[in-house]
């Protein structure tokens, strides 16, 4: 089993919509969860994290965190095509500086 | 403003040379990483480092070293080049503690012919 797994894509939302992103994690001791924004032949681009059970907004972004589950997602609201791009979610080693990462799921917004 | 650098951005070199890639960070994080990165394998761990002279094996370190003589740099350096290590690779630092949020830069791709 891998330690960070994504719901495969690609996925394909037309502009407007909401894309929802899903991330389950094996390690029941991480605190802590991101999750980064990758546009082809680009770096990974940090944009949002959450420590806490339950929601956390930043603009048109929502991370939602379940521990119990060892589930994290991504909301991106209002989906526009600058939003296209591969979404890495990234999970603690429990007590470790090291992060998991999962293989990402792409995200197409279409006009 | 700090930010974290990588050269060269492209390389190409020949199996068997010895290559370095660079890695600078500004932001006097004391946790650096490198990172691979192939269609189909994601982000794979090569090598890290939480402080000057302390360095760690990832899950992909055969044929690669690090050293850490300063805060700044984690120089990457792969001792005999094979085609198998054509790939991108990522730095990247974090302060640690309760946030561990990692910043990337910018990458460099590197074929081995």
């Amino acid at each position: 089993q891998k330690e960070v797994e994504q719901n495969s894509g690609p996925l394909s939302v037309p502009e407007g919509a909401i894309a929802s992103l899903n991330c389950t994690y094996s390690d029941r001791g991480s605190q802590s969860f991101f999750w980064y924004r990758q546009y082809s032949g680009k770096s990974p681009e940090l944009i949002m994290s959450i420590y806490s059970n339950g929601d956390k907004e930043d603009g048109r972004f929502t991370a939602q965190l379940n521990k119990a589950s060892q589930y994290v997602s991504l909301l991106i609201r209002d989906s526009q095509p600058s939003d296209s791009a591969t979404y890495l979610c990234a999970v603690n080693v429990a007590n470790d500086y090291k992060l998991s990462f999962g293989a990402g799921t792409t995200v197409t917004v279409r006009a | 403003d700090a930010e974290i650098t990588q050269s060269p951005r492209h390389k190409i070199t020949e199996t068997g040379r010895q290559v370095t890639l660079a890695c600078h960070q500004t932001w006097n994080h004391n946790n650096m990483f490198w990172y691979r990165q192939d269609l189909g394998h994601g982000l794979r761990l090569i090598h890290y480092s939480y402080g000057v002279q302390d360095t760690n094996k990832g899950e992909v370190s055969d044929g690669y070293s690090v050293s850490r003589s300063n805060t700044e740099d984690l120089p990457l350096t792969l001792e005999s080049a094979a085609s198998s290590q054509t790939s991108v690779y990522f730095c990247a630092s974090s302060q640690g503690g309760m946030g561990n949020e990692q910043f990337f830069g910018p990458g460099t791709r590197l074929t081995v012919l």
